[in-house]
């Protein structure tokens, strides 16, 4: 059963550009969650999706960031207009249910230059 | 909102020895769980260990266990016969149980171990 699947693992940007994440839970899940780590800082909760439904995006900045976890496909975070506070390891989690133990992926390294 | 506190930046064990990685957290909630992951140089987040705070017994993972405080919401991770491999940053992490806001894990700063050899 293959792991949390993040692409691109490294992403570069300019200010201004737009920046696409993605994540494929493992096999089996449908919630997933995306976190965000700040340089030589812990992980910050972001959004949880499960399948076509935002259920929580509390910590999803208000501009700019969007998610959306499609009926077929994997799970997108997208932010638009980067700017350098956006550089940071975006990591996707999933798991089978609500109550069951959070999986991460490898994370996706944002550069903005 | 619930917090959790890592009061240790760094933390160094000799090879083969035994260390202690404290974690404190706050809530008013009496259900959640308590996890510890790991973060190795590839930063990808590994569980380590979790517990739920309905049962008394401590988990235990091979040479990892926990010291399962409730009453002093105290969480902190003992690595046994520490090796090479288990060098990496480690994060204590909270969640709730209730159905409404259970979904998130609430991190600590984290504490960077050193092996020793």
């Amino acid at each position: 059963n293959a792991g949390v699947m993040q692409n691109p693992r490294h992403l570069v940007r300019r200010r201004g550009q737009e920046a696409r994440l993605r994540c494929s839970p493992m096999k089996g899940h449908s919630h997933v969650y995306w976190y965000r780590q700040l340089p030589e800082e812990g992980l910050k909760f972001m959004v949880y999706l499960q399948k076509e439904n935002i259920i929580d995006e509390s910590g999803m900045p208000k501009e700019r960031f969007s998610a959306e976890f499609p009926k077929e496909g994997p799970s997108i975070l997208r932010i638009q207009q980067v700017v350098r506070g956006d550089s940071a390891a975006y990591f996707c989690a999933s798991s089978p249910n609500l109550r069951d133990t959070q999986y991460f992926g490898p994370g996706t390294r944002l550069t903005v230059l | 909102a619930q917090t959790v506190t890592q009061s240790q930046p760094e933390m160094s064990v000799q090879e083969a020895e035994t260390v202690t990685l404290s974690c404190t957290y706050d809530t008013s909630e009496s259900d959640y769980y308590l996890f510890w992951y790991k973060q190795p140089p590839s930063r990808q987040m590994i569980l380590v260990i979790r517990q739920e705070a309905y049962k008394q017994q401590n988990a235990t993972e091979n040479r990892f266990s926990v010291n399962f405080q409730k009453a002093a919401k105290s969480f902190s991770l003992k690595i046994s016969d520490s090796q090479l491999g288990d060098a990496a940053m480690y994060f204590c992490a909270y969640r709730s149980a209730k159905e409404r806001g259970g979904n998130k894990l609430v991190f600590g700063a984290g504490t960077i171990l050193r092996v020793k050899s």
